[in-house]
């Protein structure tokens, strides 16, 4: 079956610690991985996808093939990074939306 | 550019109440989505189009259907509203090209909440 999981809905970290959000996929092809962001009152929009390997907003996110998962990643959280992550799969014309995940970055 | 534009942000309607969801997007964009997110769920495909003229179903289909008579618009129509179409419901769009390698992003309106009762 094709699916994007994220296992945690929220997330609760202090400012300036790491956090790590994680997205397993199942997939019988070549997927495309993306995560998309959705802060408070705004629409939801793309954060990155794998195949452009940039860090966004201190963000980065590694496609593991071997694993299925596409885990996103920043060193140091900030307040402005409070915000729903949704990890998503494109293949074909398929795309699969995880549940999502809340991540809260306390003062 | 005002991007996707998505129209009410909110209704309350009545079992077997009609109503039409509106959604226009500025960036000539081909293709158009409607996506349904529920209480804890990723969200779900309802139909999709990859030009003018040309409508498909998602995942989701049942109890909607839609148009696309402009590269612009996109109307999600529901007939006879039930319970289990209270949701957010999101219109996207993104640029597709026939032979394209990769996907484009997904740009997507700010949703309509719908609640029926």
């Amino acid at each position: 079956a094709q699916r994007v999981t994220q296992p945690e809905k929220l997330l609760s970290v202090f400012k300036g610690a790491p956090v790590e959000l994680k997205c397993n996929y199942s997939y019988s092809g070549s997927p495309e991985l993306f995560w998309y962001v959705q802060y408070s009152r705004q629409r939801l929009q793309l954060l990155l996808r794998h195949i452009s390997r940039e860090s966004i907003k201190g963000f980065t996110a590694d496609l593991n093939k071997g694993e299925t998962s596409f885990h996103l990643k920043k060193p140091f959280a900030q307040e402005e990074d409070s915000a729903m992550y949704y990890c998503v799969l494109t293949g074909g014309f398929k795309t699969i939306f995880g549940a999502g995940t809340r991540l809260f970055v306390k003062a | 550019n005002a991007g996707v534009t998505q129209t009410p942000k909110f209704r309350i309607l009545k079992i077997g109440q009609s109503m039409t969801l509106q959604c226009t997007q500025d960036m000539n964009h081909n293709y158009m989505y409607w996506y349904r997110q529920d209480p804890g769920m990723g969200l779900k495909l309802i139909y999709y189009s990859v030009g003018a003229g040309i409508t498909d179903k998602g995942e989701v289909p049942n109890g909607y259907n839609v148009s696309r008579s402009t590269t612009e618009d996109f109307p999600l129509r529901l007939e006879l509203a039930a319970p289990s179409q209270t949701s957010v419901y999101f219109c996207a769009s993104s640029y597709g090209a026939r032979g394209q390698l990769y996907n484009s992003p997904l740009h997507f309106g700010n949703g309509t909440r719908l609640t029926v009762t």
